[in-house]
């Protein structure tokens, strides 16, 4: 059973474009929802993070954008460059962490 | 600052051997999480410690142990592999229950 679910699986995306990932959740107790960034061959690493009492939050060229009602959350990257290729996951967290399942995202210049 | 550390990084076993996986953590962190990561499922929970002296079980936690040995240490141990075990695995920890999570580097474990 899937609490966290991430979509797409993989996209592409050129230089200087944007890059959005989706997410969904069931559990309405979750309290934290961080974005991981994760390189090949190392360990994950916090993006970016957001609590649900606000419904966007922005650094740099990363913004989540959160709906409550509907209980999505998604990941925009701005002006998406080739060192942003990786592996994103989405989690949720009410005493421990759930992961999604993942999106592979390319840059090609 | 080492952060979260693991060893091995690299491991291969035999059907039917065990072995422990050791984590550390120099961030004075109370709770410590083990993951695996397979390819498609994301990362999913084995065990986890919410603080020195409790572990609970995660989401897939058949085959494994855990020891919270003391605030900074938290091992994973498979005492007869098996080859659906073959995973990358991964050390967390956060300093609550109810706070970001810090990860290792991992370690590949092969089973033949």
């Amino acid at each position: 059973q899937q609490q966290v679910k991430q979509s797409p699986q993989s996209l592409i995306v050129q230089k200087g474009g944007i890059s959005i990932i989706n997410c969904a959740y069931e559990n309405t107790a979750f309290d934290y929802f961080p974005w991981y960034q994760q390189f090949p061959g190392k360990g994950p690493a916090l993006l970016i993070a957001i609590r649900p009492d606000v419904s966007e939050k922005k650094e740099g060229r990363f913004t989540i954008s959160f709906n409550k009602s509907a209980k999505q959350f998604s990941l925009h990257i701005m002006d998406s460059q080739p060192g942003d290729s990786a592996t994103y996951f989405c989690a949720a967290l009410v005493d421990k962490l759930i992961f999604g399942t993942g999106t592979r995202l390319q840059v090609f210049p | 600052n080492a952060g979260v550390t693991q060893t091995p990084k690299f491991q291969v076993l035999k059907t039917g051997q065990s072995m422990t996986l050791q984590c550390a953590q120099d961030m004075n962190h109370n709770s410590m999480y083990w993951y695996r990561q397979d390819p498609g499922m994301g990362l999913r929970l084995i065990y986890y410690s919410a603080s020195e002296g409790t572990t609970d079980k995660g989401e897939v936690p058949n085959g494994y142990n855990v020891s919270r040995l003391n605030k900074r240490e938290f091992s994973l141990r498979l005492e007869s592999a098996a080859p659906s075990q073959t995973s990358v695995y991964f050390c967390a920890s956060s300093a609550d229950r109810n706070t970001e999570a810090f990860f290792g580097q991992g370690t590949r474990l092969t089973v033949v």
